[in-house]
C-alpha cells in the first residue's frame, strides 16, 4: 500500500525566505506526483504535476523535483510571501491509466510572517 | 462558469439518518472522485467514477453509496450516518487527457451528532 509522508508538518518563516517542503513515498511505481495548495476552508488547487519520467517542474517561484528511485520529492518556494501561507499537499498517482487515483500526504502547514 | 460545485456546503445530521452530498461539474470531465479529509489521515479516496454508470471503490468505501447516471453529477450517500463519518468531503474531477491534474470542489463540512 502506498504511503506518503510530508515533513515538516508545520513551518513558520519570515517573509522573503527561500524554503523547502519535503514529500516521501514508499512505492516508486508511480504515474506522476502532484503538489496542491489548500487555503483554510477551501478546496485544493493544483500547483505542479511532475510526470514519472521527469525530474522537475517549475512555475513562477515554485520548483518541484522528483527522485522516483529514492521515493522523494521537494517543493522549493523562492522569496516567500505572506500570500503563500497555506497547507501544501503532496499526492502520488498510481498505475498507468489516465484516471489515476491519488494518495495524499497529510500536508505541511506553512505560515509566512510579514 | 462554476466548474465544480458541491452542495450543501455545511450539514448537521443525526446518527442513523440518510444524507446525500451532491457534486456537479460543468466541464464534462470523464472522471469524478469523492474524498474525505480528516485530521491525522489527510485526504482519502472513498469512491470514484470513470464515466456515467461506471463506479469503483476507493480506500474507505464502507458506509457510502454512489451513483452516476449523468456525466455531470456524482452524488455521495451515507445510508445510515455514523459519528465517524463526521468529516470534510471533497469532490474532484479529471479529464481523460494523460497526465492531467484533478480539480477539486470547495468541500462539504458534515457533522454527525
Amino acid at each position: 500500500k502506498q504511503e506518503v509522508t510530508q515533513i515538516p508538518a508545520a513551518l513558520s518563516v519570515p517573509e522573503g525566505e527561500n524554503l523547502v517542503l519535503n514529500c516521501s513515498f514508499t512505492d516508486s511505481a508511480i504515474y506522476n506526483l502532484q503538489w496542491f495548495r489548500q487555503d483554510p476552508g477551501k478546496g485544493l488547487t493544483s500547483l505542479l504535476l511532475i510526470q514519472s519520467s521527469q525530474r522537475e517542474q517549475t512555475s513562477g517561484r515554485l520548483n518541484a523535483s522528483l527522485d522516483k528511485s529514492s521515493g522523494r520529492s521537494t517543493l522549493y518556494i523562492a522569496a516567500s510571501q505572506p500570500g503563500d501561507s497555506a497547507t501544501y499537499l503532496c499526492a502520488v498517482a498510481k498505475g498507468e491509466t489516465s484516471g489515476s487515483r491519488l494518495t495524499f500526504g497529510e500536508g505541511t502547514q506553512l505560515t509566512v510572517n510579514p | 462558469d462554476a466548474g465544480i460545485t458541491q452542495s450543501p456546503r455545511y450539514k448537521i445530521t443525526e446518527t442513523g439518518r440518510q444524507v446525500t452530498l451532491m457534486c456537479h461539474q460543468t466541464w464534462s470531465h470523464s472522471y469524478m472522485f469523492w474524498y474525505r479529509q480528516d485530521l491525522g489521515h489527510g485526504l482519502r479516496l472513498i469512491y470514484y467514477s470513470a464515466a456515467a454508470d461506471i463506479t469503483d471503490k476507493g480506500e474507505v468505501p464502507d458506509g457510502y453509496v454512489v451513483s452516476r447516471s449523468k456525466t455531470e453529477n456524482f452524488p455521495l450517500t451515507l445510508e445510515s450516518a455514523t459519528r465517524s463519518q463526521t468529516s470534510v468531503y471533497f469532490c474532484a474531477t479529471k479529464s481523460m487527457r494523460e497526465q492531467e491534474t484533478q480539480y477539486f470542489g470547495p468541500g462539504t463540512r458534515l457533522l454527525v451528532l
